[in-house]
């Protein structure tokens, strides 16, 4: 079974428009973490942000987390056509429990398309 | 480029023989992870090693093991392959094994058995 949930399922935007997609997670974590995968590659890491962070920027990258609801998102500005691809976001458990070696648990991810 | 690598990039084969992924670290890195990617489940966590030893386990099936080696590299072996055994195949390392860490992901093999 899948920790992480992605929303929405598909997503298509042109150059220029700002893209999010959210994430919601089951039970308690370390941290979340995105990721991007061109289609049929390796998995590219974006950005790590912890339990005790609620936000975090990286570039045009901003994710924000809520532990309370249990959800995070990933905002992408300014979309360009080499951002299409597919995201995911990923949890890792929390220190101290028998999954805390490095056990993430990935999330179906959100198609991004963005169209010049 | 991650500098993770993983041979072959594709390969196909019929069911009921056998196969061996390999996966070569980022330099320094001493955790390697196995995952699957298929269609119908996702990306799933199959096994993690550090500096030799197997640290966590997740959906990997009996017929499938690993291991990895003195000079870190790590083999993913597949066995009595089935037709839903179709799928990429990643590799990814951290410098250590927490998950607080991220993970530099290889390239994958593309496996298809028919």
């Amino acid at each position: 079974s899948q920790q992480g949930e992605e929303d929405p399922q598909a997503l298509s935007i042109q150059e220029g428009e700002n893209a999010t997609m959210n994430c919601s997670y089951k039970t308690s974590i370390n941290n979340l973490q995105w990721y991007r995968q061109n289609s049929g590659r390796g998995l590219v890491h974006l950005i790590l942000i912890r339990s005790n962070e609620r936000e975090k920027h990286s570039g045009r990258l901003r994710v924000t987390l809520d532990t309370s609801k249990k959800s995070s998102s990933l905002l992408i500005t300014a979309s360009r056509a080499a951002d299409t691809a597919s995201y995911f976001c990923a949890t890792a458990p929390p220190r101290g429990t028998t999954d805390s070696w490095g056990k993430l648990q990935f999330g179906a991810g959100t198609q991004v398309v963005v169209t010049p | 480029d991650s500098g993770v690598t993983q041979t072959p990039k594709h390969l196909i084969t019929a069911t009921g023989q056998r196969v061996t992924l390999r996966c070569s670290p980022r330099s320094g890195d001493l955790s390697v992870y196995w995952y699957q990617q298929s269609l119908d489940q996702g990306l799933q966590f199959l096994i993690q090693y550090y500096n030799g030893e197997e640290r966590a386990k997740g959906n990997i099936l009996e017929r499938f093991s690993a291991q990895q080696f003195p000079d870190l590299h790590s083999e993913l072996n597949l066995s009595s392959l089935e037709l839903g055994d179709s799928a990429l195949y990643f590799c990814a390392s951290s410098v250590a094994p927490l998950s607080r860490y991220e993970q530099y992901f290889g390239p994958g093999t593309r496996l298809t058995v028919t």
